[in-house]
């Protein structure tokens, strides 16, 4: 069976420090890889996602994230935090043609931002 | 705008209370899902609809149930079996697997049990 895990459950970054947030997966299949965020009492916000091709995807508010398959990894990265981040971050994972059930979730990464 | 609706935002229940929390989309998507969400535990999912007129159970499907009678449409209601129903629930939706199931959410619902 699938799994997402992240490894950090709270991470506290200086504003105008850069980020890095850690989501490793374990998966059959060829993955499709999502990072989502969600501000308090809100939905999910798609921040990017990874299908096929370069392994470096950008997404929006200036966050990106890596494909490492040889280390199941599919980190969330921005080079400068904006206090408007501080938030709750999900990585997920997907495939093509399989899981009909959707995606499965890690348990997400809260983001304080310090002034 | 394309999007999922929910309603209402916040809502509030007594004990032995059934409650119906509605999710609407107009994304044309085939796929919608209703997943839980507390403190610490991210998404668990309850209940989820590949087609109109067929739904599956989720991980934590007691307590809970599902029509999907329209596209559009996928309430769900919390019936009084649900022992500790106090929680956010987000519903989404996608074009399911044949675009690795990326999905959309809606603004979520807050319920409390009085």
């Amino acid at each position: 069976a699938q799994s997402v895990t992240q490894p950090d459950i709270h991470i506290t970054v200086s504003e105008g420090a850069s980020l890095e947030l850690r989501c490793n997966y374990s998966y059959g299949a060829t993955p499709y890889l999502f990072w989502y965020v969600q501000s308090p009492g809100q939905g999910l916000q798609l921040l990017l996602k990874y299908f096929s091709g370069d392994t470096l995807v950008q997404g929006i508010k200036g966050f990106e994230a890596e494909f490492k398959r040889s280390q199941s990894s599919f980190n969330l990265r921005k080079p400068s935090v904006h206090w408007s981040d501080a938030a709750e971050y999900f990585c997920a994972v997907g495939a093509l043609g399989g899981g009909a059930d959707g995606l499965t979730f890690g348990k997400g990464t809260h983001l304080i931002i310090q002034p | 705008d394309g999007g999922i609706t929910q309603s209402p935002k916040y809502l509030f229940r007594k004990e032995g209370q059934n409650v119906t929390l509605s999710c609407e989309q107009n994304l044309n998507h085939d796929a919608m899902y209703w997943y839980r969400q507390d403190p610490g535990q991210g998404l668990r999912l309850i209940y989820y609809s590949q087609i109109v007129n067929d739904f599956q159970k989720g991980d934590i499907a007691e307590g809970y149930s599902v029509s999907r009678e329209k596209k559009e449409s996928f309430p769900l209601t919390v019936t009084s079996a649900q022992k500790n129903p106090t929680a956010f629930y987000l519903c989404a939706s996608s074009y399911g697997t044949r675009k690795g199931n990326e999905q959309f959410f809606g603004p979520g619902t807050r319920l409390t049990v009085l």
